[in-house]
């Protein structure tokens, strides 16, 4: 069984950081683009950065590049997101998702999220 | 960016009967190397994360079942949910992964009546 689950959510201050994990566990993590997609309180979905199978490729939303540092370690089959410089409008579930295609695709597999909450 | 838009935001449909959401890019998805169109459909019940529905527009996911269904072409889609079930409740999104930053529809919400 496919299982992503993501850590890590919490509430922060802004102008703070925060750093997101994904456990992957039943499919080929290695072999697969990694995606976040996050999703504010009421809101729609956004995608927010990928990282090809090997890291030898990242993209990121214009939302958070600079901001936001997507990575991941395939001997322990994570996905890892350092959010710093944080802003009230990055509050919002932060999904952890496998990613078909590339450089863009369709997200196949998801995690449950995890809740970041940016507020003084 | 491609935006993609969809239509209504939310519809009542008694168990049952057909629900159809629209999705329009506004750009052309098509590509015309593989003729595929690069679209998915999200379910996403309350509470709940999405899950995959469709993809290349029209290509069931595993184990989705049969009652729904994607179309469309260019720049626009259907998804067709046959015969409503309660466990249809839910959000459903369109995505285009034609061209980055792939992006998704802005959601509609399905009821019944």
């Amino acid at each position: 069984e496919v299982q992503l689950v993501e850590s890590g959510g919490g509430l922060v201050k802004p102008g703070g950081s925060l750093r997101l994990s994904c456990a992957a566990s039943g499919f080929f993590f290695s072999g697969y683009t990694m995606s976040w997609v996050r999703q504010a309180p009421g809101k729609g979905l956004e995608w927010v950065s990928s990282i090809f199978f090997d890291s030898s490729y990242i993209y990121y939303a214009d939302s958070v590049k600079g901001r936001f540092t997507i990575s991941r370690d395939n001997a322990k089959n994570s996905l890892y997101l350092q959010m710093n410089s944080l802003r009230a409008e990055d509050t919002a579930v932060y999904y952890c998702a496998s990613m078909v295609t590339n450089p863009t695709g369709f997200f196949q597999y998801w995690g449950q999220g995890t809740l970041v909450t940016v507020s003084s | 960016d491609i935006v993609v838009t969809q239509s209504p935001d939310s519809l009542a449909v008694s168990l049952g009967e057909k629900a159809t959401i629209n999705c329009k890019s506004s750009q052309n998805i098509l590509y015309r190397s593989n003729n595929q169109n690069y679209l998915a459909w999200y379910q996403q019940r309350p509470g709940q994360p999405p899950k995959l529905l469709i993809y290349w527009a029209s290509t069931r996911e595993s184990g989705v079942p049969d009652r729904f269904s994607g179309s469309g072409s260019g720049t626009n889609f259907t998804l067709t949910i046959n015969s409503l079930q309660a466990e249809d409740v839910a959000v459903y999104y369109c995505q285009q992964y034609y061209d980055a930053p792939q992006t998704f529809g802005q959601g509609t919400k399905v009821e019944i009546k």
